[in-house]
């Protein structure tokens, strides 16, 4: 089955502690990105790659990184999280992240006390 | 940079009603436009797409067509069911910053029998 998988899909967790949320695709997509969903915001774009190495940044990236080592992986590390980094995260992946659709995974809810 | 504008929700229609969710956007260049519908508890799927100006995208009922001379990609349904409540929201890509995905806001919708 064609899918895009997180882990974990809850997370409680406290201020400074990092933490790495994983993402793996089967599609053998080129494109992969992060998104985070908070009320009232839609979806705001992170961190987003166009292939293996290759990483940009999108609208919201200060407190977050990414890699891009293999192409079905693409981990989010949050080094030192902080309260506003509560939400819900969400990663995506493309053919060529232009003119086709994106595929999501079920979301990962992260809460930093 | 770009940018997508939804009309505010909720949306709350009876079964059967026409539904039209506005949605208008800002880019440079030739954008491919997105609708994406979010169940509860899911990530996000897409419904329909258009990647050209005047191409008309539609799935399940659903039609949107691009119209560049408006920059508008409106979101319609001729009978909506009660199945149909979600939350919808609209997207694009651009190809002159490839890889940079915009989404807007989202309308919440509920279908009451």
């Amino acid at each position: 089955e064609a899918q895009v998988t997180q882990n974990p899909r809850y997370l409680i967790t406290v201020t400074g502690k990092k933490l790495t949320v994983t993402c793996s695709q089967n599609m053998n997509h080129e494109y992969m990105s992060w998104y985070r969903q908070d009320p009232g915001l839609g979806l705001r774009q992170i961190y987003y790659s166009m292939n293996v190495e290759v990483t940009d940044k999108g609208d919201v990236p200060e407190g977050y990184k990414v890699s891009r080592k293999e192409k079905r992986n693409f981990p989010l590390i949050l080094e030192s999280p902080s309260p506003n980094q509560t939400s819900l995260y969400f990663c995506a992946s493309s053919f060529d992240g232009v003119y086709y659709e994106q595929y999501f995974g079920p979301g990962t809810r992260l809460t930093v006390t | 940079g770009n940018s997508v504008t939804q009309m505010e929700g909720p949306v709350t229609l009876s079964e059967e009603a026409f539904l039209t969710i506005n949605c208008t956007y800002t880019a440079t260049g030739y954008p491919s436009l997105f609708w994406y519908v979010q169940y509860p508890g899911e990530g996000l799927q897409l419904l329909l797409k258009a990647t050209k100006a005047d191409d008309k995208g539609s799935n399940k009922g659903f039609e949107a067509t691009y119209r560049k001379e408006t920059t508008s990609f409106h979101l319609e349904k001729g009978s909506v069911q009660v199945s149909d409540s979600a939350v919808y929201f609209c997207a694009l890509s651009g190809n002159t910053n490839a890889g940079k995905s915009t989404f807007g806001d989202g309308t919440t919708l509920t279908v009451k029998p």
